[in-house]
């Protein structure tokens, strides 16, 4: 069965800085992988995704991932953190060969990002 | 244009009562998915309807879960016999479903069970 980790779950940072939320899965084969954000009492929005070809992956609100077989990870990065950017994020994997559109999400990482 | 809408958006129920959750998918979405979100357990899986083929039932915890589809469209999750750990926040998230495994689900603002 697929899994997700999100080891940590509360990042720190200042605004201005970069930032790195992990994400690393356990997957037989090439997965397809997402990120989604929460800001609180909503619904989940979507970052970005991995489906094939380049490894660095770009989305919205200036987020980019980068997809690591070797290491089985996909972390979440921003080259500058915004105050705005505060919220839940989870990393999910879609396993490809049979598992339909069903998505196997982490437990979340919380991030806050501080004047 | 409008996106997936779930009602009731807050649903307190005594336990032993049964609930029923709505979701309305984006037009267009021939997917349909049942999600549970639990305080400190990231979201679960429930079910999954794909067009008119039978759904994915493999994620609804005990028989007390059911869930429908009417018309392709609209979606039915059903509680029977509600219990604590029930309380949760449940979403609902609809795509396209073009190829397998690769679609950007579009997610629901929830609706927040509290089962006293």
């Amino acid at each position: 069965a697929q899994s997700v980790a999100q080891p940590e779950d509360q990042v720190n940072v200042a605004e201005g800085n970069p930032l790195t939320v992990k994400c690393t899965y356990s997957v037989s084969g090439n997965p397809y992988l997402f990120w989604y954000v929460q800001y609180p009492n909503r619904g989940l929005q979507f970052l970005l995704k991995y489906i094939t070809g380049d490894n660095l992956v770009k989305g919205s609100y200036g987020f980019e991932a980068e997809f690591n077989k070797s290491q089985t990870s996909f972390h979440l990065k921003k080259p500058s953190a915004l105050v705005s950017d505060s919220a839940l994020y989870f990393c999910a994997v879609n396993p490809r060969r049979g598992g339909g559109n069903k998505l196997t999400f982490g437990t979340g990482t919380q991030l806050k990002v501080e004047l | 244009g409008a996106g997936v809408s779930q009602s009731p958006s807050n649903k307190v129920t005594e336990k032993g009562k049964d609930v029923e959750l709505r979701c309305d998918p984006i037009s267009g979405h021939t997917a349909l998915y049942w999600y549970r979100q639990s305080l400190g357990q990231g979201l679960e899986f429930l079910i999954y309807f794909q067009g008119n083929s039978a759904p994915d039932k493999s994620g609804l915890p005990s028989d007390r879960f059911s869930a429908e589809r009417t018309g392709g469209s609209v979606s039915t999750l059903t509680i029977q016999r509600t219990q604590q750990e029930d309380s949760a926040v449940y979403l609902c998230a609809s795509s396209l479903s073009r190829l397998e495994g690769t679609d950007t689900q579009y997610f629901g603002p929830g609706t927040r069970l509290t089962v006293l």
